[in-house]
């Protein structure tokens, strides 16, 4: 039983398309994140969902556009894919958003913009 | 900004006991945590420090100074599976849940 899942794990695309990546978590957590993990290994937040409503939004360009269905989803759109942006892409999940607990992290997305 | 500061490679042998040092900016503290993440893995938790002095985890220890804006992880009886990136992380001031990650100490456990 995977508490945080994310999908895909691998994901291959060319400069300029669209893409998506799901995040599903089943622990019953209110919040929900995005951090990006650069290839000198830095984790960096992202996006930060409570109860479905954004409460951070790190200064990410807006070509990046989360979503979050209901507080068990949170979604990662990225429009106009650029070199840039290859990374590996890891969803959490935490209980509560208003105080500071353990974050549960998704497998991770590794990102190949070529 | 909030800056952690942590050495990026360590290297320790088998049996040893190695300890990993972390300092952080002290305003807005609001927790530290130390997370382990394995080569091509998600981040898992260690341990979460709030409150000053040492937390006891089987062979897994974390040290926390306030006033100093110090913490160290300490790792006993270290084996090969050891062998990992350990994540010093901040918890953000405004208690949203956000983490402040240093860039990480690859610790290299050698036979």
């Amino acid at each position: 039983d995977t508490a945080v899942s994310q999908t895909p794990k691998y994901l291959v695309t060319q400069m300029g398309n669209d893409k998506s990546i799901k995040c599903e978590q089943n622990l019953g957590h209110d919040t929900m994140y995005w951090y990006k993990q650069d290839s000198k290994k830095f984790l960096k937040i992202m996006f930060s969902y409570n109860n479905k409503e954004l409460i951070i939004n790190e200064t990410v360009p807006n070509r990046f556009s989360p979503k979050s269905p209901d507080k068990a989803h949170l979604n990662l759109h990225i429009n106009s894919l650029e070199l840039g942006d290859s990374a590996v892409y890891f969803c959490a999940s935490s209980q509560g958003g208003t105080m500071n607990t353990e974050a549960f992290f998704g497998q991770g997305t590794r990102l190949t913009v070529v | 900004g909030q800056n952690i500061d942590q050495p990026t490679e360590m290297t320790a042998t088998e049996g040893a006991i190695v300890q990993i040092n972390c300092t952080y900016q002290t305003s807005g503290f609001n927790g530290l945590f130390w997370y382990q993440q394995h080569a091509g893995e998600a981040p898992t938790f260690l341990s979460y420090n709030v409150l000053d002095g040492l937390e006891e985890k089987g062979r897994f220890s974390s040290f926390l100074s306030r006033s100093k804006g110090y913490s160290y992880l300490l790792l006993k009886e270290l084996q090969m599976k050891d062998s990992a990136s350990y994540l010093c992380a901040q918890g953000g001031s405004s208690n949203t849940g956000k983490l402040i990650f240093g860039q990480g100490t690859t610790l290299q456990v050698k036979p």
